[in-house]
């Protein structure tokens, strides 16, 4: 089945450890994104990737590391993470034509007490 | 800087109304739109993707509709069913990745 698979589902941490969320995809798709869900500010780009070995910032990136060494693969990296860092996130997939469909994953809720 | 909005950001109907939800973008330069549906605390899930060069897309009860030139799309949803309840998000393509809009909240009553 195509996919896009986010580790962990819900993540609980503290302020200052480092920590990391895993995103997966089975459809051999270039393009990769990590998205930041928070109520009335919506959806928002943290980073992208065109492909392997290069990527992006989006919106807002800061306090955020991802990287690409993988098709596949495309971890978020909190290295230490602060209090509104507090959010639902999402990382997407799509092929980089220009009228391809985003795929997305099923979120990770993440908590930074 | 392209801005999405979508208007109303809540509606309620009742089970089998028509309804429509509406989403305007300020630059017209765009590649293509895509309407996504989000369940509660889940993913986005892609509903129909409309490029510039065309004016609708249709799949089962839904049709959505495009005017580049004036900066609006909608979403049409025909006959609905408390199923269909969901956020219901737009996006728009163009030079930048995408850029969503906040997302009109649809709650259908049986």
């Amino acid at each position: 089945e195509a996919q896009v698979t986010q580790n962990p589902r819900y993540l609980i941490t503290v302020t200052g450890k480092k920590l990391t969320v895993t995103c997966s995809q089975n459809m051999n798709h270039e393009y990769m994104s990590w998205y930041r869900q928070d109520p009335g500010l919506g959806l928002r780009q943290i980073y992208y990737s065109m492909n392997v070995e290069v990527t992006d910032k989006g919106d807002v990136p800061e306090g955020y590391k991802v990287s690409r060494k993988e098709k596949r693969n495309f971890p978020l990296i909190l290295e230490s993470p602060s209090p509104n860092q507090t959010s639902l996130y999402f990382c997407a997939s799509s092929s980089t034509g220009i009228n391809e469909k985003l795929f997305f994953g099923s979120g990770t809720q993440l908590s930074v007490l | 800087k392209q801005e999405v909005t979508q208007i109303p950001a809540a509606l309620s109907v009742p089970e089998g109304e028509n309804l429509v939800l509406n989403c305007s973008f300020t630059d017209s330069a765009i590649y293509n739109l895509q309407w996504f549906r989000q369940d509660p605390g889940k993913g986005l899930t892609s509903l129909l993707l409309i490029q510039s060069s065309q004016r609708e897309q249709t799949s089962g009860r839904l049709n959505a509709s495009l005017d580049k030139s004036s900066g609006r799309s909608t979403l049409y949803i025909a006959a609905s069913q408390p199923g269909d309840s969901a956020t219901y998000l737009c996006a728009v393509k163009g030079n930048t990745p995408l850029v969503f809009g906040k997302g009109t909240r649809l709650s259908v009553i049986a």
